[in-house]
């Protein structure tokens, strides 16, 4: 079972802001990276550190972190955002972990 | 530009052994961790472990040691994730991914900058 815990569906109206969080104890020592995984595509990441996003990643994306909770904030939320979204970090014992998963649904 | 490619679909029965392999081009390849995760059908990610290609040096998850093997072929940039024995529980994506280290101010973290497309792995029960 995964130490990294996420709400498992979030939905949000096009154009509005969504956060989906993190949570786990690893995540007071390391950042949590974030991946965004649409249907029968490989996982793309979105957000890494303290908060900094891959190119081509659009800046509507942005992360950040309060004890041991991290999130993931899509402002203006767009049509193709809709995907499931993954946090990772490390677990207790220092082995890398994925978080449960979110379904963003953009209504 | 950086690429993680990946061998074709598998379809195997139980018992048998498989060998998956991943190949990396456009950067150095030793000096990226490969980790490789799977995603069963219709379930979400799982780290299964990595291997340093500079000196193969493994770690695994303890849900997936002794029950896969994680190797490299630095050669020919080419890191691998085999089975001995198949089975039906093993049906599933695996991925690919090359492994880089943020820090800043004593705070650090990994993450997966690029990803293979993907091998399915189907055996039927």
């Amino acid at each position: 079972s995964s130490e990294l815990t996420q709400d498992p569906a979030v939905s949000v109206a096009l154009g509005q802001t969504v956060r989906i969080t993190c949570q786990g104890d690893s995540l007071r020592s390391y950042y949590a990276s974030w991946y965004q995984q649409k249907p029968g595509q490989a996982p793309v990441l979105v957000i890494y550190g303290k908060n900094n996003r891959p190119s081509g990643i659009p800046d509507r994306f942005s992360g950040s972190s309060s004890g041991n909770t991290a999130s993931l904030t899509i402002t203006g939320s767009q049509a193709e955002d809709e995907a499931d979204y993954y946090c990772k970090s490390r677990d207790s014992s220092g082995n890398l972990v994925f978080g449960t998963g979110t379904k963003v649904t953009v209504l | 530009e950086v690429q993680l490619v990946q061998s074709g679909a598998e379809v195997k029965k139980p018992g048998e052994s498989l060998r998956i392999s991943c190949k990396g081009s456009g950067y150095s390849f030793t000096s990226y961790w490969i980790s490789w995760v799977r995603q069963m059908p219709g379930k979400g990610l799982e780290w299964m472990g990595r291997i340093d290609p500079s000196d193969s040096y493994t770690n695994y998850s303890p849900s997936f040691q002794g029950h896969v093997t994680i190797s490299a072929d630095k050669s020919i940039s080419t890191a691998y994730l085999q089975w001995s024995s198949l089975k039906a529980s093993d049906t599933a994506m695996y991925y690919c991914a090359r492994r880089d280290y943020y820090d800043s101010s004593g705070k650090g973290g990994d993450y997966f900058d690029y990803w293979g497309q993907g091998t399915l792995v189907t055996v039927p029960s």
